[in-house]
């Protein structure tokens, strides 16, 4: 079978930084993408992880370990505006995206 | 304007009838995909479409079906609503090269009574 594992929350104040993980088990796999979404909006693309490694994109980074079938992505010098869902999404060889359940990102003053 | 526009936003209906949502895109991509989205749930693929001619099912298409009317266009029919149907839907799309990097529409919330 197929499965992505993400945490459901985390916290975080302002200024700091934050890692949100993601642990996948999926035939095909392809690559490891990152999505962002505020309450009552659409998922915006982030970041994408083709190859192991990091791959940095402003305050965001991800990481990928296609041995160990983790990820992560890190978001520096969190801002408010930075609260929102982020799922984890695996692309596999069909061309189909397979999305984690999300983890809520709760940014504190 | 929008690269990628579906209608209704939001639509109230009844257990039994037949109700279509619609999507457009304006961004020259041959994918285009379905998908629902549950509270807590991530976004979960009902159909898909990597062009006109080819249509494929989700994870969770009984009691959906598309049409694919052109390149631009990709219609999502609930055949008779029934309230477990009750959610957000977004159409998606991407290109070919990069069906990693979706482009999503603003959803359309549908409530089934």
């Amino acid at each position: 079978g197929q499965s992505l594992e993400q945490p459901s929350e985390v916290t975080a104040v302002e200024g700091a930084i934050v890692q949100i993980n993601c642990t996948y088990q999926t035939s095909g796999f392809y690559g490891l993408s990152w999505y962002q979404q505020h309450d009552g909006g659409a998922p915006t693309f982030l970041s994408y992880n083709g190859l192991d490694g990091l791959e940095e994109t402003g305050r965001f980074s991800s990481f990928l370990s296609r041995s160990d079938s983790y990820g992560y992505l890190l978001l520096q010098e969190l801002q408010m505006k930075d609260s929102a869902s982020y799922f984890c999404a695996v692309s596999r060889n069909t061309g189909k995206l397979i999305f984690g359940q999300g983890t809520t990102l709760q940014v504190k003053p | 304007d929008a690269d990628v526009t579906q209608t209704p936003r939001n639509r109230i209906t009844k257990t039994g009838k037949r109700i279509m949502l619609e999507c457009s895109q304006t961004k020259g991509h041959d994918r285009m995909y379905w998908y629902r989205q549950d509270p807590g749930l991530g976004l979960r693929l009902i159909y898909y479409s990597f062009d006109v001619k080819d249509i494929n099912k989700g994870e969770i298409s009984d009691g959906y079906s598309v049409s694919r009317q052109a390149q631009a266009k990709f219609s999502l029919s609930l055949e008779s609503a029934i309230p477990n149907q009750t959610a957000l839907y977004f159409c998606a799309t991407s290109s070919g090269q990069n069906p990693y990097e979706q482009y999503f529409g603003p959803g359309t919330r549908l409530t089934v009574t």
